[in-house]
């Protein structure tokens, strides 16, 4: 079956540090990648993909996300966290079996938390 | 968020009551995605159009559930009748063309429905 695991329900970084959140993956062929942020009482945005090409993607506001195809991971970096980025999460996989309509699965998402 | 349009941003209704829940996305769009979010079981899928077309509806989670596209510019989530445990953030999402694997989704702000 095709899944995401995000296996941290919450990352705590101090300001400055850098952070990861992890994803792995389950998907039959070859992966299409996708991680989003959440913000309070919003909808989830866009931050980066990976289709193919170089393992490292970068993404929005600083992020970069690393492929790894031998680990089925895609974990998301940030150098140099912030406050402003605490929010939630949300790692997904195109649904090869969706056809041609990009259905996204969705992992579980992973609430980041940046204290001063 | 500015690309798809919500409403209402909150309801609150009482168990029996019928709820209907709107979705206004930006033109450009061929398919619509219809998401529920709670604490407990996170982000589920409960149906997609594909060109005003249902394709998916598997994630419906009963038959008290509906959903349609009547055109490219508008789709109604609807709930009868509504039950306390439908309570949860409703998002609707539109995928904005086609390049490669898909650029992503683009969500609402959400509906934030309350059933007592």
């Amino acid at each position: 079956a095709q899944s995401v695991a995000q296996p941290e329900d919450q990352v705590n970084v101090a300001e400055g540090n850098p952070l990861t959140v992890k994803c792995t993956y389950s998907v039959s062929g070859n992966p299409y990648l996708f991680w989003y942020v959440q913000y309070p009482n919003r909808g989830l945005q866009f931050l980066l993909k990976y289709i193919t090409g170089d393992n490292l993607v970068k993404g929005s506001y600083g992020f970069e996300a690393e492929f790894n195809k031998s680990q089925t991971s895609f974990h998301l970096k940030k150098p140099s966290a912030l406050v402003s980025d605490s929010a939630l999460y949300f790692c997904a996989v195109r649904d090869s079996f969706s056809g041609g309509y990009n259905k996204l699965i969705f992992g579980a998402g992973t609430r980041l938390a940046v204290h001063p | 968020d500015a690309g798809v349009i919500q409403s209402p941003r909150h309801e609150v209704t009482e168990m029996g009551q019928e709820v209907t829940l709107r979705c206004k996305p930006i033109s450009g769009h061929n398919s619509l995605f219809w998401y529920r979010q709670t604490m407990m079981r996170g982000l589920e899928l409960l149906i997609y159009f594909n060109n005003n077309v249902p394709i998916d509806d598997s994630g419906m989670p009963e038959d008290r559930f509906s959903a349609k596209m009547p055109n490219a510019s508008f789709s109604t989530l609807k709930i009868q009748p509504s039950e306390p445990r439908d309570s949860a953030v409703y998002f609707c999402a539109v995928l904005l063309g086609y390049t490669g694997g898909g650029y992503g989704y683009t969500f609402g702000s959400g509906t934030r429905l309350t059933v007592v």
